[in-house]
Order: structure tokens, then sequence, then C-alpha cells
């Protein structure tokens, strides 16, 4: 089914570890994105990516690093891991830049607490 | 600073109508979207308005009015199904979303 896949659905981390959480779209999206949401609080995003080899910072974008070496793989990865990053988090993407009217297709999430 | 307000929790009756209001202040704007999502499931993509007015889609409608920075999602007929958060997102000058922390909408028999 085409859609985003993220992996993995469920991770426990320590303090201090490291991690990759993927993402991958065959939709050919030039558009990507990570956000965290946490409760009572709208979705925040990370970092974003316009295109393969291009990424920038979102509005929350320390302790996590992203590469976009090819249209359909945009990952994720937490460098050391911190309990303030316990969250759901969800990799959404988009046909043309930012949504336009048809808005994202997201992944089911992965939720991530760290001990 | 950029902000959405959506009220926290609503509670409604099955086969009624209820409407769901987001208001917001961004800077800029370039069309707003409201976005479903089951608890524990992703978010799912309802309604996009960048004129004044109202957008309807079967069951759900969309309205926006920009002069007052103001939208609502009506919903009628509804269905036990309907019990889900909806999000409201505006989409400002750098064309990023800025998000609404969503509205938990619980439905009774």
């Amino acid at each position: 089914n085409a859609g985003v896949t993220q992996t993995p659905k469920f991770q426990v981390l320590k303090t201090g570890q490291s991690m990759t959480l993927q993402c991958a779209q065959d939709m050919n999206h030039e558009y990507m994105s990570w956000y965290r949401q946490d409760p009572g609080m709208g979705l925040r995003l990370i970092h974003y990516s316009v295109g393969a080899g291009i990424t920038d910072q979102g509005e929350v974008p320390n302790g996590y690093n992203v590469s976009r070496s090819t249209t359909e793989d945009f990952p994720l990865r937490l460098l050391s891991a911190a309990p303030s990053q316990t969250s759901v988090y969800f990799c959404a993407s988009s046909s043309s830049g930012p949504p336009h009217s048809d808005g994202y297709t997201f992944g089911s999430g992965t939720r991530l607490t760290v001990v | 600073g950029q902000n959405i307000d959506q009220p926290t929790e609503m509670t409604a009756t099955e086969g009624a109508i209820v409407q769901i209001n987001c208001t917001y202040q961004t800077s800029g704007f370039n069309g707003l979207f409201w976005y479903q999502q089951h608890a524990g499931e992703a978010p799912t993509f309802l309604s996009y308005n960048v004129l004044d007015g109202l957008e309807e889609k079967g069951r759900f409608s969309s309205f926006l009015s920009r002069s007052k920075g103001y939208s609502y999602l009506l919903l009628k007929e509804l269905q036990m199904k309907d019990s889900a958060s909806y999000l409201c997102a505006v989409r400002d000058s750098n064309y990023q979303l800025i998000w609404g922390a969503g509205t938990k909408l619980i439905i009774k028999p």
C-alpha cells in the first residue's frame, strides 16, 4: 500500500543512548518532515526536507539530526536521548512543498520513552 | 508569537451536530487545515480552507473568516466513530504549519 512507513512503532531508550527512527514513503513526495506530539500541545516541527540532499531545522531541532540521501527516506537520529524527548514522533510527507490543498500524509507514529 | 486556540474537549450526542471552533494569530496566512486523529493513530486530512466561506464535504463542513482569524469544523449526523481529536493548523507566511493542541470530541449514545 502506498503511504508513509515508520519504524519502530514503540521504543524504550535509556538516557544517553542514541537511535534512528526510520521513515520511508513511496509516493515520490518531495517534501518530508518530522514532528513530535506531546500531551496538551500542538504538533511541533523538528526538521524538514524539500528534496533529496536538502534539510532544514524546524521549531524544536535540538538533540536531533536528519539526512535526506534519497527522495524516499528521511531518518531522524536522536544523538543522546534525554527524558524530555519522550514523545510520539510522526513523519509526514506531501507532494509539493509544505502541504497545499491535499494536506500531509502521516506515518503511523513512533512512541518513544526515554528512562 | 503565533497561536492557535481550540477548546480542549467537547461532548456531543450521537446523531446530533457539533461545531468545533479554532481561532488563530499567525505571522501571515496561507491556508487552514483540519485533521482528525483517533486515539493512538496518525492524523488524517479532513479539509482545507484558503478563502472565506464554507467548504462542505459530506457530513463535515469547514468555515473560514480571515478577517476574524476564525474557523470552525461542523460535524453533522454524529456517529460513534467520530469520537476523536480534531486538529486545526494554519500555514504561515513561511509556508510552515502551526498546529493547535486539538479538540477531543466525545460522542455519547
